[in-house]
């Protein structure tokens, strides 16, 4: 257990409205991220960060922010969600002995009318 | 580009049969390797993982994989498959270079018949 919680869990919300996902870790990893999962694609890299304050892009960023004010916290902020928007974001913090892995909290299933 | 290639979307097995999942990347250089494995409604977990060494790595659940290199591939083995074995599994490579970036394959879904 890796020490990774998600909140809120499930999530339904209107087009338009600004919704913020927040992920939680206990165990002082540096690196962490946000996914989404959709059918047929995977996991794609929506945000990442390196460290307090510290964060940058991943390949599906547009329509998102993200911020990260304490090690433990990584928040996903959608200004103005969209249909398009809605799927289950998964949150990963990377550790383990040989590094590089990444370890997964239980997701937020978003759905976006 | 790099990319991650799973050629099965779906399989089904019978219980106690042989399992073999495929994986293909495409990459320049060696890259960590990952195998996950998703129940229904559930967060990811790491099944087995590839940095370098034995070729043949094993991982949790009786679990094996083995990275060739000629072949650009990492394929997930179990050589009897549970009815608790259903679920999804994900490839996913990383490559190093600022972050570790990980690239996921699209999944296979399993069934187990019993």
């Amino acid at each position: 257990d890796a020490g990774i919680t998600q909140s809120p869990r499930h999530k339904v919300t209107e087009t338009g409205t600004p919704v913020t996902l927040r992920c939680h870790q206990t165990e002082n990893h540096r690196y962490m991220y946000w996914y989404r999962q959709d059918p047929g694609h995977g996991l794609r890299l929506i945000h990442y960060s390196y460290g307090v304050k510290d964060t940058d892009k991943g390949e599906v960023s547009d329509g998102y922010s993200v911020s990260r004010s304490k090690t433990e916290d990584f928040l996903l902020t959608l200004e103005s969600a969209t249909s398009s928007q809605t799927s289950v974001y998964f949150c990963a913090i990377e550790g383990g002995q040989g590094g590089h892995e990444q370890f997964f909290g239980p997701g937020t299933r978003l759905t976006v009318l | 580009a790099q990319s991650v290639t799973q050629p099965d979307i779906h399989i089904t097995v019978s219980e106690g049969a042989s399992l073999e999942l495929r994986c293909n990347y495409s990459y320049g250089a060696t890259p960590y390797l990952f195998w996950y494995v998703q129940s229904p409604g559930q967060g990811l977990q790491l099944l087995l993982k590839y940095f370098s060494g034995d070729t043949l790595v094993q991982g949790i659940k009786g679990f094996e994989a083995e990275f060739k290199r000629s072949q650009s591939s990492f394929n997930l083995r179990k050589p009897s498959v549970h009815w608790s074995d259903a679920a999804e599994y994900f490839c996913a490579v990383g490559f190093s270079g600022g972050y570790n970036k990980l690239i996921f394959g699209a999944g296979t879904r399993l069934a187990v018949h019993p």
